[in-house]
């Protein structure tokens, strides 16, 4: 079974770049079916979308945080990571990691499974 | 970008009761549209996907219809459980995005 475990530094101070790591475990990143992405949410409030990269590399990021993502992979210890930089404290939320299918049919195409998220505080 | 709106912003039922609660799509997605839960403390768990398809292990209690624009998540008769925030997302075209959410009260 697929199991996603985000990583990576709670406190960041205002400015700074905030770095997360996800680590897949039950599957493989290289995998050509699925996207790997980063989803957010800020304490009290709805989910943002964040990014996603494919096995090949390719990116797509939300058009707000654009500017500020990196979403990238590291085969050779089945993770990927997520950097932000120039945080503040609006960038204050539990961040999960997902995967998503890139091709075919059924529930695999939508955000399953999801990691437990980590809440990263922006604060000096 | 593709905004969802859902409605009502909170819903506050009775176990045993039905519930309906509503995502309303800027313009046409399709039947590219999920459900999810989220209960506290907890990560988002998919329900419904392509509007009307459960997911796996999810009670026949929850039901999706709409097409388009519109789009419904029915709640037979609530269980205690179900008490929780409920969340719609399209993948119909970049970025992705998900309503602000409908949470589900005990009354």
């Amino acid at each position: 079974q697929l199991q996603l475990q985000e990583s990576g530094p709670r406190l960041v101070k205002p400015s700074e770049t905030l770095s997360l790591t996800c680590t897949v475990s039950g599957g493989s990143i290289s995998s050509s079916s699925y996207y790997w992405g980063w989803i957010r949410q800020p304490p009290g409030k709805g989910l943002e979308w964040i990014g996603n990269v494919y096995y090949t590399g390719i990116t797509n990021y939300n058009p707000l945080l654009k500017s500020r993502v990196t979403i990238s992979l590291e085969t050779s210890k089945n993770q990927f990571s997520l950097n932000l930089r120039s945080v503040t404290a609006a960038d204050t939320a539990v961040y999960y990691c997902v995967r998503r299918g890139y091709s075919g049919l059924g529930e695999d195409r939508w955000f399953v499974p999801w990691g437990q998220g980590t809440l990263v505080t922006v604060s000096s | 970008e593709i905004v969802l709106t859902q409605s009502p912003p909170t819903l506050s039922l009775s176990p045993g009761e039905g519930a309906t609660l509503s995502c309303r799509a800027s313009q046409s997605v399709d039947r590219l549209l999920a459900w999810y839960q989220q209960k506290p403390g907890q990560a988002p768990r998919l329900l419904i996907y392509d509007a009307s398809d459960r997911a796996t292990d999810v009670p026949a209690r929850f039901s999706g219809s709409g097409s388009g624009t519109d789009f419904s998540l029915t709640i037979s008769s609530l269980e205690p459980e179900d008490f929780a925030v409920y969340y719609c997302q399209q993948r119909r075209s970049w970025p992705i995005t998900f309503g602000q959410g409908t949470r589900l009260d005990i009354k």
